[in-house]
């Protein structure tokens, strides 16, 4: 079957580094989107990697591995408006999307 | 990018209602709309494909004649809840795909809470 695993919960600190890993099974496989969503809000997109390797972007990573099914978004010089969930999402042959129940990341002062 | 638009943002009503809720594409034309829910702290469930001129496709899972879709014009999408239930409650969200590396703009999505 299909599946995205990611952790439910996080705790960082402002003006930190935090490393959110996301590991998927997708029936066929054309790219890993992280979205992020503040509570009562809609997901707003963050990144898409289809490609091995590390994409940068401002603050925010993600990176890809396709081998190993695994991605992790990469949040840099942690500010209190990042908390929020972030999810992860693969895209299945058939180009829909197979979410993961969002990780919730907490940020202390 | 697209910007989407979704009324109402919140709605209230009582069991065995209707309700209908509007996902607006403001500046890009959508032959095809997503319907998501999403209960909370759970994951996003995509429950149709809304195809503008021709049927909707839905989820396996998802009653086709209680949660009503209609893709009018490239523009415009609505999910009508019927006899809505308590167990309707729920964040549903609409999102518009254009296409390049597959994004999803989504709507602000609707809060409905069915007492």
């Amino acid at each position: 079957g299909q599946n995205i695993d990611q952790p439910t919960e996080m705790t960082a600190t402002e003006g930190a580094i935090v490393q959110i890993n996301c590991t998927y099974q997708t029936s066929g496989f054309n790219g890993l989107f992280w979205y992020q969503q503040h509570a009562g809000e809609a997901p707003t997109f963050l990144s898409y990697n289809v490609l091995d390797g590390l994409e940068e972007k401002g603050r925010f990573s993600s990176f890809l591995s396709r081998s190993k099914g695994y991605s992790y978004l990469l949040l840099k010089e942690l500010q209190m408006k990042d908390s929020a969930s972030y999810l992860c999402a693969g895209m299945d042959s058939n180009y829909q999307l197979i979410w993961g129940a969002g990780t919730k990341l907490i940020i202390k002062p | 990018g697209a910007v989407v638009s979704q009324h109402p943002s919140r709605v209230i009503c009582k069991s065995g209602t209707s309700v209908k809720i509007e996902c607006r594409s403001l500046d890009f034309q959508a032959t095809t709309m997503f319907w998501y829910r999403q209960f909370p702290k759970q994951s996003l469930m995509l429950m149709a494909t809304s195809n503008e001129g021709s049927k909707a496709t839905y989820e396996q899972g998802v009653e086709k004649d209680k949660f009503l879709i209609n893709h009018a014009s490239l523009t415009l999408s609505t999910l009508t809840v019927t006899s809505a239930h308590p167990e309707d409650s729920s964040f549903y969200i609409c999102s518009v795909p254009t296409g390049g590396y597959y994004e999803q703009y989504f709507g602000p999505g609707t809060r409905l809470t069915v007492t």
